[in-house]
């Protein structure tokens, strides 16, 4: 059973505020890990795939990196607006499914 | 929009009633996944597809639940004699065979059982 886990489940920020989630998964038989971004009553949006060792991808304000020995990965978030309220999900892949972490769910407020 | 689609959006039914779900995957993905989200849980894989071959089923797809692609394109999951326990949100993911298995979601749909 694979168990893909993240932290903190929610986090409370102040716009302009940098911050970080994290998302540790089984090292082993790794293929590729998936961050996604769920806003209410939208479809989850893709944000980055990682595949390598130390990747690291950047989109606008949002960065994530990956550590496939130690089996954790990081998104980070540089000065948080509200429009970046939403639940952060992490995903480890096989070649056929996803597997779910929990998620953190970001709420941004002025 | 050329998305993922998914209705109805929301469902509220009776316990011991049937309901079918609908999926529109992004044209040309042979790929299509079904995943389940309860509340305070990640989604969950129920099954997969690879056009209209079922490919993979969840051990959470029990036997009043059954997913079809009949012509490789949408998909329908149906559940027999819902159950409160059925209550989640359920979403529909597409991919195509060469992503490396990125998945592009649907907004799914809402079932609430009372």
């Amino acid at each position: 059973i694979l168990n893909v886990e993240q932290s903190p489940q929610s986090l409370h920020v102040q716009e302009g505020d940098s911050t970080n989630f994290t998302c540790s998964f089984p090292s082993s038989n790794f293929y590729a890990l998936h961050w996604y971004r769920w806003e209410t009553a939208k479809s989850p949006e893709a944000l980055f795939v990682m595949t390598l060792n130390g990747d690291e991808k950047k989109k606008g304000r949002i960065s994530a990196t990956l550590n496939t020995k130690e089996g954790y990965s990081y998104l980070y978030i540089k000065g948080s607006q509200p429009e970046d309220s939403a639940t952060y999900l992490c995903a480890f892949s096989t070649a056929s499914k996803l597997t779910f972490g929990t998620g953190t769910r970001l709420q941004v407020t002025l | 929009d050329t998305g993922v689609s998914q209705n109805p959006r929301h469902k509220i039914t009776k316990r011991g009633q049937n309901v079918t779900f609908r999926c529109d995957p992004i044209s040309e993905h042979n790929r299509l996944y079904w995943y389940r989200q309860t509340l305070g849980q990640g989604p969950e894989f129920l099954t997969y597809f690879q056009n209209e071959a079922q490919l993979e089923k969840s051990r959470l797809l029990s036997d009043r639940f059954s997913a079809e692609r009949p012509k490789g394109s949408f998909s329908t999951l149906e559940i027999q004699r819902t159950e409160q326990g059925d209550s989640a949100m359920y979403l529909c993911a597409s991919s195509p065979e060469t992503s490396g298995n990125e998945q592009y979601f649907g907004p799914g749909t809402r079932l609430t059982v009372t």
